[in-house]
C-alpha cells in the first residue's frame, strides 16, 4: 500500500512554456501533499505544502505565481511551472501524507524537467 | 535554527557493515526518518524512529537517542546495490520534515 504516482516522469520544454506535473496517491487519501525540488548532488528542497481544498503554503524564496499548486482532491495535487526557464530545470518530487502512518510521507517517483 | 548533520560521503566494502550517523537540532520532535535515494530516483522509505532504541528491519537497523539528538543507520552485509544516498529527516513540531543533506555511500567490491 501507500503508493504515490507522478506524471510525467520526464518532460522537455521550450523556455517560456508552462508545464503541469500531476501527483496522485493511488491507494490512500492524502490529506497533505508536499512538493520538493532537487538539483544535482543536492538534498531535497521543500517548495510548498498543500492541504486538500486550501491554498498551498510556500517556502521562503519560492514564487507562488510561478509555481502554481492545486490540491483539488484527497488523491490529486498538481504543480504547474509557469513560463519555465532553463534555471527551472530540476528534479521535482511530490510526497503525500495520510496513509497507514500519518507521520510518514510517501514519495512519488519524481519528474525530471529540462527547459531548453 | 533547525539543523541536521550527516557525513557527506562514506565508503565501505561489499559484505561489511557501515554506520551512518545523523545529529539534529530542531524545533520539536515527532520522529526521525531514514530514506534511501539512488541517483536519479525519488527517495524510498527505510525506517521511522520516534522512541529511543534500536529498530531492526532485515539488513538495516536504525537507532535513536532523543536526549542526545542522535540517530544512526546501520547497514549489514553490504551489497553493491546499497550504493546510494541516505537521507536523515526529522519531523518537527509542525509535522514538517527537516532534511539532512544526505550521505553518499560508495560500496567497493
Amino acid at each position: 500500500g501507500a503508493v504515490v504516482s507522478q506524471h510525467p516522469s520526464w518532460v522537455i520544454c521550450k523556455s517560456g512554456t508552462s508545464v503541469k506535473i500531476e501527483c496522485r496517491s493511488l491507494d490512500f487519501q492524502a490529506t497533505t501533499m508536499f512538493w520538493y525540488r532537487q538539483f544535482p548532488k543536492q538534498s531535497l528542497m521543500l517548495m510548498a505544502t498543500s492541504n486538500e481544498g486550501s491554498k498551498a503554503t510556500y517556502e521562503q524564496g519560492v514564487e507562488k505565481d510561478k509555481f502554481l499548486i492545486n490540491h483539488a482532491s484527497l488523491t490529486l495535487s498538481t504543480l504547474t511551472v509557469t513560463s519555465a526557464h532553463p534555471e527551472d530545470s530540476s528534479f521535482y518530487i511530490c510526497s503525500a501524507r495520510g496513509g497507514l502512518a500519518a507521520e510518514s510521507q510517501y514519495f512519488g517517483p519524481g519528474t525530471r524537467l529540462t527547459v531548453l | 535554527g533547525q539543523n541536521i548533520d550527516q557525513p557527506t560521503e562514506m565508503t565501505a566494502t561489499e559484505g561489511a557493515i557501515v554506520q551512518i550517523n545523523c545529529t539534529y537540532q530542531t524545533s520539536g520532535f515527532n520522529g526521525l526518518f531514514w530514506y534511501q535515494q539512488h541517483a536519479g530516483e525519488a527517495p524510498t522509505f527505510l525506517s521511522y524512529n520516534v522512541l529511543d532504541g534500536l529498530e531492526e528491519k532485515g539488513r538495516f537497523s536504525s537507532f535513536l537517542s532523543r536526549s542526545k539528538g542522535y540517530s544512526y543507520l546501520l547497514l549489514k552485509e553490504l551489497q553493491m546495490k546499497d550504493s546510494a544516498s541516505y537521507l536523515c529527516a526529522v519531523l518537527d513540531s509542525n509535522y514538517q520534515l527537516i532534511w539532512g543533506a544526505g550521505t553518499k555511500l560508495i560500496i567497493k567490491p
